[in-house]
């Protein structure tokens, strides 16, 4: 079975803060793909960052970071010296890849509120 | 670029009325999907176009919810007749082509009172 799990509902961090939220899958598939979108206020959601299942190389953009570990089966996020404009909600998503469908399963999605 | 478009952003009905959504994707986006999400969880697929043919529906409720891709361009997603347990963020998302990043709309509110 497919499913994505965020454990951390909310978490509130003072400005400049380092902050990691959790993600950990569980898929059949070798062939995969994870994702992270943020959903501000406004309600859309916004791509982050897609990986597939064969590159686990760790990736930085400048303040967001994401470490991919396939032995401990996540795909974590982490924010370095967090901004007020950080706060929202994140979702950590699957995708199977070879099958007819290409959804997206997401997590609960956990709020990050980044306090001045 | 512009990105995906979905109306209206609000709808409040009563139980058992119909109603329904229009989303315009990305230009050149292939493929199209509708969510739903719940308040407090995260989106979960309706239905999934690569095109204008179908290519995922099965958490479709299809006695009540029914969508259209016209041309393999604009898309529709009707309800009726609604419930309550139909309240949720519709959102509307599309993809270049299959197993690429997708990008949503702002999605449509829906109240059923």
């Amino acid at each position: 079975a497919q499913k994505v799990t965020q454990a951390q509902t909310e978490i509130s961090v003072v400005e400049k803060e380092d902050v990691t939220l959790d993600c950990v899958y569980e898929t059949r598939d070798t062939t995969y793909y994870l994702f992270w979108y943020k959903q501000p206020p406004s309600g859309e959601l916004v791509f982050l960052i897609r990986r597939n299942s064969f590159d686990e190389q760790n990736e930085i953009s400048g303040r967001y970071s994401w470490n991919f570990q396939k032995s401990t089966s996540s795909f974590n996020f982490t924010i370095t010296a967090s901004q007020v404009v950080d706060s929202a909600v994140y979702f950590c998503a699957l995708s199977e890849g070879g099958r007819n469908t290409d959804k997206l399963i997401f997590g609960t999605g956990t709020r990050l509120q980044v306090f001045p | 670029e512009a990105g995906v478009a979905q109306s209206p952003r609000y709808k409040i009905i009563e139980k058992r009325q119909s109603v329904a959504f229009w989303c315009n994707p990305i230009s050149g986006h292939a493929t199209l999907y509708w969510y739903q999400q719940i308040l407090g969880q995260g989106p979960k697929l309706l239905i999934q176009f690569q095109n204008n043919g179908v290519v995922d529906d099965s958490q479709l409720p299809k006695d009540r919810f029914s969508a259209e891709r016209l041309k393999g361009v604009d898309s529709t997603l009707k309800i009726q007749p609604a419930k309550l347990e139909d309240s949720a963020v519709y959102l509307c998302a599309s993809s270049l082509n299959r197993n690429t990043e997708a990008f949503f709309g702002q999605g449509t509110r829906l109240t059923v009172v």
